[in-house]
């Protein structure tokens, strides 16, 4: 079935810092999303994407769905405390599957 | 407010009891869908509804019964609950896209069920 893999599992950075996590799958995706959660809540949307190639934008994070459909990354820039939390991607094709996580600790 | 409405949050039970997590979303969404959350395998689909009176099984479905009678609720209903049915729960629903396809998700804020 369709599968994502989703790196890094965690990452500690300092404040200030840029963050990278990616996404990668065997299987062609029609939609990538992006989704944060914080503790004690439900994860929340951040970025869609719908196209391949697609670079999208939304404050500080950047997402690009890949050229082959298998593939998205978001990038965070100059992370703050309130980005700690769990990242999810996920990917639709006949469904929506999604990645394991990523958990993000900053350093202040 | 825009939600989807879990209840309830927090729950420990016994093995064999009978449970049933509620969801209400207030967004007319056509989809639901429901999810549990284990460490290091992200969220899994256990049911979805595409439509009132329409359900049918995600990727881990053993368990689990759905009902979907109205369009706004979709409870999770454990006949016969087991350990290894501790989680967190997430409810979610979305409008549906006009050729097929789901519009992205929004979230509860989780059931935590602790089955002892």
């Amino acid at each position: 079935g369709q599968q994502l893999n989703q790196s890094p599992q965690s990452m500690f950075i300092q404040e200030g810092e840029d963050v990278s996590m990616n996404c990668t799958s065997s299987s062609i995706f029609n939609t990538w999303l992006w989704y944060k959660q914080d503790p004690g809540e439900g994860p929340v949307l951040l970025i869609a994407l719908y196209k391949a190639g697609e670079l999208t934008s939304n404050g500080r994070l950047t997402a690009q769905f890949g050229i082959t459909r298998k593939d998205s990354f978001l990038n965070i820039s100059a992370s703050i405390p309130s980005d700690v939390g769990i990242y999810f991607c996920a990917g639709h094709g006949n469904k929506l599957v999604f990645g394991a996580g990523t958990i993000l600790r900053v350093k202040s | 407010e825009a939600q989807v409405t879990q209840n309830p949050r927090y729950l420990i039970t016994v093995t064999g009891k009978k449970l049933t997590v509620t969801c209400s979303q207030n967004m007319n969404h056509e989809y639901m869908s429901w999810y549990r959350q284990d460490p290091g395998l992200g969220l899994r689909q256990i049911y979805y509804s595409m439509n009132v009176e329409v359900t049918d099984k995600g990727d881990v479905p053993e368990g689990y019964k759905v009902s979907r009678k109205e369009k706004r609720n979709f409870p999770l209903i454990l006949e016969s609950p087991s350990p290894n049915q501790t989680s967190l729960y997430f409810c979610a629903s979305s409008h549906r896209w006009g050729k097929g396809g789901n519009q992205p998700q929004h979230f509860g804020d989780g059931t935590r069920l602790s089955i002892l």
